[in-house]
């Protein structure tokens, strides 16, 4: 069965642009997460998406958003970047289940240079 | 709110030595913890979790971890190092509680751990 798949690997933007980033989560899995890694804040979760459905959110800015398609594609968009937004985003899928917690696979991410 | 504490963001063992890496949590429900390994240019692997039973589980690679709440605490461990250990190593908690919310993983900052010959 294929991972989790991010694209691209790899994104260099200018401050001021709006980048989009994919995920396609493992086959079977609703529920797609969200995070950024950086070396000053570490691991921070962004977002969750089940049924195309947001029903968790961290602690960041509006000019972050995603969306998830019907097939549990996720985008995660970011408006107008920043130099701090510069970061590794992973992505994690995993399936749903009333009562039974099901662990989060992670993508390789996707690592973006805001210049 | 839950937070994740990781004692040492460095720490460097010999080939064949035990490893300790040590996790402290803070929750106010009954926690889900987990430690994830991340390789360089890579994602998160999971390599054992806690959620309910036992509470010495085992994960992959020879890697185990007991969880003590009277200490708060989810330290993972190795009898014996090995050159491919060398990564950086992840503590979370998840706010799970039962329901079909997956729920939001909150990591500690991270340790990164050193093999040496």
């Amino acid at each position: 069965k294929a991972g989790v798949t991010q694209t691209p690997r790899y994104l260099i933007k200018t401050r001021g642009q709006q980048v989009t980033l994919s995920c396609s989560p493992i086959s079977g899995h609703r529920s797609v997460s969200w995070y950024q890694q950086t070396p000053g804040q570490g691991l921070q979760f962004l977002f969750e998406y089940f049924s195309e459905t947001q029903r968790n959110k961290g602690n960041f800015p509006g000019r972050f958003s995603g969306r998830q398609f019907s097939n549990s594609r996720s985008e995660m968009n970011v408006s107008t970047l920043e130099l701090g937004d510069s970061a590794l985003y992973l992505c994690a899928s995993s399936l749903v289940g009333q009562g039974v917690y099901n662990e989060q696979f992670f993508g390789p991410g996707t690592r973006l240079t805001v210049l | 709110a839950q937070s994740v504490t990781q004692l040492g963001s460095h720490v460097s063992v010999s080939e064949g030595a035990l490893v300790l890496l040590r996790c402290n949590y803070s929750s106010s429900v009954p926690p889900y913890l987990f430690w994830y390994v991340q390789y360089p240019n890579q994602g998160l692997q999971l390599l054992l979790k806690y959620t309910t039973g036992a509470t010495l589980v085992k994960g992959i690679n020879g890697f185990e971890a007991e969880f003590k709440k009277s200490e708060t605490s989810f330290h993972l461990t190795k009898p014996s190092a090995h050159m491919s250990d060398a990564a950086e190593y992840f503590c979370a908690v998840s706010s799970y509680h039962g329901s079909s919310n997956t729920g939001k993983l909150i990591f500690g900052q991270g340790t990164t751990l050193q093999v040496k010959p």
